[in-house]
């Protein structure tokens, strides 16, 4: 079973300032298959990030994904009030096929 | 734009069978896969399993002994079954679409309370 692990647990940052998330995996996994969400208060999660660094439908550019291998990193620049949310990364992969990390909250100073 | 909405009852008692439906409308329901993950309050995200349109299943290994999934093409329906129930089942139910690795369109959730 691949292991995801969120750091930090949670993150305080102010507005207009850089949020760095990370997601290590326990083995590699292929860059096609790590995806980014964001769940705000109340929310169904919504889809970031897929194939580690292209932005879906209707993301703003102020998120991007990097990352190979076991190290994979979002990155909320300009960071504003509405990115209150916690954010989990996803692996699809070998039994059981999908898993998530355990998420980090990004709360606005 | 592609919709899920679940259904189902919010409470079920203790060692009884969970069951949830979610229909699906804006889009085919051929080509993805239809899963179901849940998230017990204040936690994070756990992948139940999925159902593909051709009716093939992969479950969580945690919970295959207890999770039937079918689909009902013509309804453009998925459901789930968690039989056996305890408190530990007590989450929001999320169906979701899978389409290659990612997930891209969530229902809104279905708060299950395990309690007699």
């Amino acid at each position: 079973e691949t292991v995801l692990t969120q750091s930090p647990g949670t993150l305080s940052v102010s507005p207009g300032d850089t949020a760095t998330l990370s997601c290590r995996a326990s083995e590699s996994v292929s860059s096609t298959y790590l995806s980014w969400y964001q769940q705000k208060p109340g929310q169904a999660p919504r889809l970031l990030i897929y194939d580690a660094s292209t932005r879906a439908t209707g993301i703003p550019d102020r998120f991007s994904g990097s990352g190979s291998g076991t190290d994979f990193t979002l990155t909320i620049s300009r960071l504003e009030p509405e990115d209150l949310a916690v954010y989990y990364c996803q692996q699809y992969g070998t039994s059981p096929q999908l898993t998530f990390g355990g998420g980090t909250k990004v709360e606005i100073k | 734009q592609v919709q899920l909405q679940e259904s189902g009852p919010g409470l079920v008692k203790p060692s009884e069978t969970l069951t949830l439906t979610c229909t699906v409308s804006g889009g085919a329901i051929s080509s993805y896969y239809w899963n179901w993950i849940r998230q017990p309050p204040g936690k994070g995200l756990e992948w139940i399993g999925y159902i593909s349109y051709t009716g093939s299943t992969n479950f969580n290994p945690s919970l295959r002994s207890r999770v039937t999934m079918s689909l009902d093409k013509s309804k453009k329906e998925f459901s789930l079954k968690v039989n056996s129930v305890t408190a530990a089942d007590t989450a929001v139910y999320y169906c979701v679409r899978l389409w290659a690795s990612r997930l891209d369109y969530w229902g809104q959730g279905n708060l299950v309370t395990v309690s007699s």
